[in-house]
């Protein structure tokens, strides 16, 4: 079965800082890994994905995130954080090894963004 | 195209009542689940389907029925709400992927409360 951890329930930054929300998975195939973001009282938006090919994946925003498979981590990064950034972040994992559809989300992190 | 959409927006119920949540979807996605969300744990897969007249379980299905009559809608029922079931309830859906578009599409959310 698979499951993911987020490690932390909040990060704190400074706008201009960079930022990373961290993601690791467990999978017993393929990974299929997924970044969304959630604001208040919304419904989930899709950031990025990867699925095969480049380890550095890039996505709305300006946000990137690199796929580790040896580490099974999947972190979420901005080279410059905005304070509109601040949001809930999920990452989410499916076994694509398996064709299956399941898709399992983490607890999420807290993004807040400080002006 | 108006995507994921959910009815109601709200919704409160007595124990034991049972209810319907209605989730459609105009993107001809084979896809489709339903998530609970609830602080601290994040989204938690209830059911989900493959497609039209396949459904299979997700990480905490009891309490909870679906059915897939067409590829557009897929309904959440609650036989005898309770308390514990007081979350906000997120529908998804999403391609097949052969295109390599496998994230999914949320709609704006169900809060339910039980009282």
């Amino acid at each position: 079965a698979q499951s993911v951890a987020q490690p932390e329930d909040q990060v704190n930054v400074a706008e201009g800082n960079p930022l990373t929300v961290k993601c690791t998975y467990s999978v017993s195939g393929n990974p299929y890994l997924f970044w969304y973001v959630q604001y208040p009282n919304r419904g989930l938006q899709f950031l990025l994905k990867y699925i095969t090919g480049d380890n550095l994946v890039k996505g709305s925003y300006g946000f990137e995130a690199e796929f580790n498979k040896s580490q099974t981590s999947f972190h979420l990064k901005k080279p410059s954080a905005l304070v509109s950034d601040s949001a809930l972040y999920f990452c989410a994992v499916r076994d694509g090894g398996t064709g299956g559809f399941k898709t399992i989300f983490g607890a999420g992190t807290r993004l807040f963004v400080k002006a | 195209n108006a995507g994921v959409t959910q009815t109601p927006k709200f919704q409160v119920l007595k124990t034991g009542q049972s209810m319907t949540l209605q989730c459609a979807q105009d993107m001809n996605h084979e896809y489709m689940s339903w998530y609970r969300q609830d602080p601290g744990m994040g989204l938690r897969l209830i059911h989900y389907s493959v497609g039209a007249g396949i459904t299979d379980q997700g990480e905490v299905p009891n309490g909870y029925n679906v059915s897939r009559s067409t590829t557009e809608d897929f309904p959440l029922r609650l036989l005898s709400a309770a308390p514990s079931q007081t979350s906000v309830y997120f529908c998804a859906s999403s391609s097949r992927g052969a295109s390599g578009d496998y994230e999914q599409y949320f709609g704006p959310g169900t809060r339910l409360t039980v009282t």
